[in-house]
């Protein structure tokens, strides 16, 4: 595709359900990155892929917050029983690799609210 | 510990005003800094990027090593400006960018 592109776009859910949050990469892009953005907060980093190497999850905020990327494309994070405070939007981006000089491109983002 | 900060949340200027952006950071090596620019109902992208010394729709940023800034200047604003702009920094061998609050820039005409 021409661009990163996420799915769903928005999602209502109930506290404590699970939720998965899909994005495909910038074909040949083999760094992905998950953010999340709320309001007055920023953007903050989840987690980061690069190839076959191990992921940096340093800012995944709890251990209801995972994510795989399968065959070095798709990538899926999962919130296991969500909160309220888990309500953001959840963005992923790709680039070619995670090297400096590389642009780094963002999906429109997965709208999550708990209710 | 890297960090960045944007120290106006909102930001209103008249069309044709001069517009400064702050972006403050905090990180010990050499970084690489950028701006993101994200419009109404469009994704995140990217405006500049301070090893590019480029101008981009009028907007230039200085890395100022002493200061520790990377301020977001353009001498005069148009409407289309309006935004929600976020400075972001990218430490020395590292692959995640670390961003900072966010200004909402709104360009009165």
């Amino acid at each position: 595709g021409a661009g990163v592109s996420q799915s769903p776009s928005n999602k209502v859910t109930e506290k404590g359900k699970d939720v998965e949050l899909r994005c495909d990469p910038i074909s040949g892009h083999t760094a992905l990155y998950w953010y999340r953005q709320s309001l007055g907060q920023g953007l903050e980093f989840l987690i980061y892929f690069q190839g076959n190497s191990a992921p940096d999850k340093s800012g995944l905020p709890s251990d209801r917050f995972s994510a795989e990327r399968t065959g070095g494309s798709v990538s899926t994070l999962t919130i296991q029983r969500t909160q309220q405070e888990d309500s953001a939007v959840y963005l992923c981006a790709s680039s070619r690799t995670g090297s400096g000089g590389n642009t780094i491109y963002f999906g429109e983002g997965s709208w999550l609210t708990v209710v | 510990a890297q960090r960045v900060t944007q120290p106006e949340k909102l930001l209103s200027v008249f069309k044709g005003a001069p517009v400064e952006l702050k972006c403050n950071y905090s990180y010990s090596g050499s970084p690489e800094l950028f701006w993101y620019v994200q419009y109404s109902r469009q994704r995140l992208q990217l405006l500049l990027r301070h090893i590019s010394r480029e101008s981009i729709k009028g907007f230039t940023a200085d890395l100022n090593k002493g200061e520790t800034s990377f301020h977001l200047k353009k001498p005069f604003a148009q409407e289309e400006d309006s935004a929600m702009y976020y400075c972001a920094l990218k430490g020395q061998g590292a692959q995640k960018l670390v961003f900072g609050q966010g200004t909402r820039l709104t360009i009165n005409p």
